[in-house]
């Protein structure tokens, strides 16, 4: 079975541009979770799609933001760039619940903002 | 809010050293907790998990962590470390009925040859 592929797996933006993320899940999983992860910060949790809808959300600004597609993949998008969105972010999909089924964690995509 | 703590950071150990990487959660009710690990050039994966039974819990390549419930841990072991265990380890808790998961900050294990 294939895993979690994202795309692109590097992409350098300066401040005010947006991004968008694309994330294509393990096949049969119908959750994908996005993540954030810095040096400062560690590991931390964007948001959850399932069946097409936000499930979860974590403390992040509106300018990230996200959707999910009927084929379960992912796109994650941030807006108006700031210095600190530099990360790396991180894809995940699980058969249906975060929390209770594992979690294939994709590759990344290093995101870097001048 | 749910808080998890690794209190060490980096780690060097010799092959054949016994290992054991601290992690501490803040919230006293239901948890799940997790270990996972990230091979140097390699995807973040699950090592193992725990959502009830017995307190000790195995995992793939030898690894184990138990569950001390009064203590607020979940530590993982190995009694034996090998060159190929070279990597960064995050513990993560789940608790009080939400699945958003919380990590800690890793801890970066080098073992030499």
């Amino acid at each position: 079975k294939a895993g979690v592929t994202q795309t692109p797996r590097y992409l350098i933006k300066t401040r005010g541009q947006q991004v968008t993320l694309s994330c294509s899940p393990i096949s049969g999983h119908r959750s994908v979770s996005w993540y954030q992860q810095t040096p400062g910060q560690g590991l931390q949790f964007l948001f959850e799609y399932f069946s097409e809808t936000q499930r979860n959300k974590g403390n992040f600004p509106g300018r990230f933001s996200g959707r999910q597609f009927s084929n379960s993949r992912s796109e994650m998008n941030v807006s108006t760039l700031e210095l600190g969105d530099s990360a790396l972010y991180l894809c995940a999909s699980s058969l249906e619940q975060i929390g209770a089924d594992t979690q294939y964690f994709g590759p990344g995509t290093r995101l870097t903002v001048l | 809010a749910q808080s998890v703590s690794q209190h060490n950071h980096h780690v060097i150990l010799s092959e054949a050293a016994s290992l054991e990487l601290g992690c501490n959660y803040s919230y006293g009710g239901t948890v799940n907790l997790f270990w996972y690990v990230q091979y140097p050039g390699q995807h973040l994966q699950l090592l193992l998990k725990y959502f009830s039974g017995d307190p000790l819990v195995k995992g793939i390549k030898g690894f184990e962590a138990e569950f001390i419930k009064s203590k607020f841990s979940f530590n993982l072991r190995k009694p034996s470390v090998q060159w190929s265990d070279t990597a960064e380890y995050f513990c993560a808790v789940t608790s009080g009925g939400s699945y958003i998961p919380t990590f800690g900050r890793g801890t970066s294990l080098i073992v030499h040859p």
